[in-house]
C-alpha cells in the first residue's frame, strides 16, 4: 500500500508564473490536508478538504491560493503568480476519516523554490 | 492563540545515551499532542499521540512522552539512542475536536547523533 504521493518533489517557478502541487492519498483516504513550511518554521495548517468539498480553509491566504481535490484525481495546491515568500515546503497528509482519532499520513512534501 | 514550542533547534547526543526533547503547548482547550519525526527526504512519520489516559505514552522505535498538564508539557524521551534516530523532530497539538485534521507544529528539533 503505498503512502501519500506529492509531486513534484522540487518545484522551482519563476516569480509570476503558476505553481502546482499535486497529491495522491493513501488509498481509500478520502481526506486531505495541506500544510507549509516556511524556512526555519513549524508546519502551518492550509486547507482541509474532503472529496469535492473544502472543509476548511482557515489556512489558506486569501489571494492566489487554491486547492481541489476532484472526485477523480488528485488533490491539486494552485499558487497564481508566485512571488519569493511563496518559496516553501508544502506537505501534504491524507486519512480514512475525518474523526478527530484517525491518523492522517504525510506525504514527503514539495519544496518549492521561486526565482 | 494555539503555539508549541521547541525550544531546542539543535541536540547533539552520543550513541547510546539518554536523550530528551522538549515541548511547551498552549491551548484553550483539552489538547491532543503529537509528536513526529522526520528524516532527510522524508516524510514525517508519527512517533506517538495522546489522547487521554495514562500520561505516560509509548510510541514506535523506544520512544516515550509524559504528558504533564500542569507544566503544558509533553516531552519526548528514549533511554538509548541510535545513530538512525538522527532526523528532525516535531512537536505539535490539536484539538479534541479536530484531532489530526488541523494540527499547530513546533519549529522542530534537529538530532544529531555522535559516535
Amino acid at each position: 500500500n503505498a503512502g501519500v504521493m506529492q509531486n513534484p518533489r522540487h518545484l522551482v517557478r519563476r516569480r509570476g508564473q503558476e505553481a502546482r502541487l499535486r497529491c495522491s492519498p493513501m488509498k481509500g483516504h478520502s481526506h486531505v490536508y495541506w500544510y507549509r513550511q516556511l524556512p526555519e518554521e513549524g508546519l502551518k495548517f492550509m486547507v482541509y478538504l474532503q472529496k469535492e468539498n473544502i472543509i476548511d480553509e482557515s489556512g489558506m491566504p486569501k489571494e492566489r491560493f487554491s486547492a481541489e481535490f476532484p472526485k477523480e484525481g488528485p488533490s491539486i495546491l494552485r499558487i497564481q503568480q508566485v512571488v519569493r515568500g511563496d518559496s516553501a515546503a508544502y506537505f501534504c497528509a491524507s486519512s480514512l476519516t475525518g474523526s478527530e482519532n484517525t491518523e492522517a499520513f504525510f506525504g514527503q512534501g514539495t519544496r518549492l523554490t521561486v526565482v | 492563540a494555539q503555539s508549541v514550542t521547541q525550544p531546542d533547534i539543535h541536540i547533539t547526543v552520543s550513541e547510546g545515551a539518554s536523550l530528551e526533547l522538549r515541548c511547551n503547548y498552549s491551548y484553550g482547550a483539552t489538547p491532543y499532542l503529537f509528536w513526529y519525526v522526520q528524516s532527510p527526504g522524508q516524510g514525517l512519520q508519527l512517533l506517538l499521540k495522546y489522547f487521554s489516559g495514562d500520561t505516560l505514552v509509548q510510541g514506535i522505535k523506544g520512544f516515550e512522552a509524559e504528558f504533564k498538564r500542569s507544566q503544558s508539557s509533553f516531552n519526548l524521551r528514549k533511554p538509548s539512542v541510535h545513530w538512525s534516530d538522527a532526523a528532525e523532530y516535531f512537536c505539535a497539538v490539536g484539538g479534541s475536536n479536530t484531532g489530526f485534521q488541523k494540527l499547530v507544529f513546533g519549529t522542530g528539533t534537529r538530532l544529531l547523533v555522535s559516535p
